[in-house]
């Protein structure tokens, strides 16, 4: 069955700095990935879809893809307090199947 | 507006009681899904419809039943509800399989 990791468990910025975040994912034919945002006691949103190697930017979100190395991450650009929530990786095998990593908890200070 | 939308948000059951959680969706999804979420263990998947009446089991249905009559609705039923099933449940929807999913506010349900 899919794993799909995430990387860190938590992370601290500052507003303005970058915010980095990462995700693995074990099934090597999976072949469709989201991020989603989930602010404190809320239903998830989608930030970004990428479904080939590369990038895939989406306002101030960028997710990057290599296949290869089976890494998907998600940078924010400039981001502000108002970021702060847990970001879910979303990974599709190739049977449409739809496993989530367990999230990383983003903190954006002032 | 595409919305997903459930029923209540906050409920406290007592164990052995009966539960009904609610979800509905405006834009014509045919798939639909219901996870919980819990600490440490993130989203598990209970059950997905493919569309009315179309159901499968998910990862976790052990304890679950759904309903699905109407495509814009998806019931989630805890028949005897225990303990174990305290947790943050979330519906969704998406156009077709493994595309974009549409999540609701989630339920949050206590069972005493």
């Amino acid at each position: 069955q899919q794993k799909v990791q995430q990387s860190p468990e938590s992370l601290t910025v500052s507003e303005g700095a970058m915010a980095s975040l990462n995700c693995t994912f074990s099934d090597g034919t999976s072949n469709n990935f989201r991020w989603y945002r989930q602010h404190s006691a809320k239903g998830l949103e989608v930030l970004v879809s990428i479904f080939s190697d590369g990038e895939k930017e989406e306002g101030r979100f960028t997710a990057h893809l290599n296949r290869a190395n089976l890494h998907v991450s998600l940078h924010i650009r400039e981001p502000q307090p108002s970021d702060s929530a847990v970001y879910l990786c979303a990974v599709r095998n190739s049977n449409n199947r739809i496993f989530f990593g367990d999230g990383t908890q983003l903190v954006v200070k002032p | 507006d595409m919305k997903v939308t459930q029923m209540p948000r906050y409920l406290i059951k007592r164990m052995g009681e009966n539960v009904l959680l609610e979800c509905g969706q405006d834009m014509s999804h045919e798939t639909m899904y219901w996870y919980r979420q819990d600490p440490g263990l993130g989203l598990q998947l209970i059950y997905i419809s493919y569309d009315v009446d179309s159901n499968s089991e998910g990862d976790i249905p052990k304890g679950y039943r759904v309903s699905r009559k109407k495509r814009e609705h998806f019931s989630l039923i805890l028949d005897s509800a225990k303990t174990n099933q305290t947790s943050v449940y979330f519906c969704a929807s998406s156009p077709g399989q493994g595309n974009t999913l549409y999540f609701g506010a989630g339920t949050r349900l206590s069972v005493l």
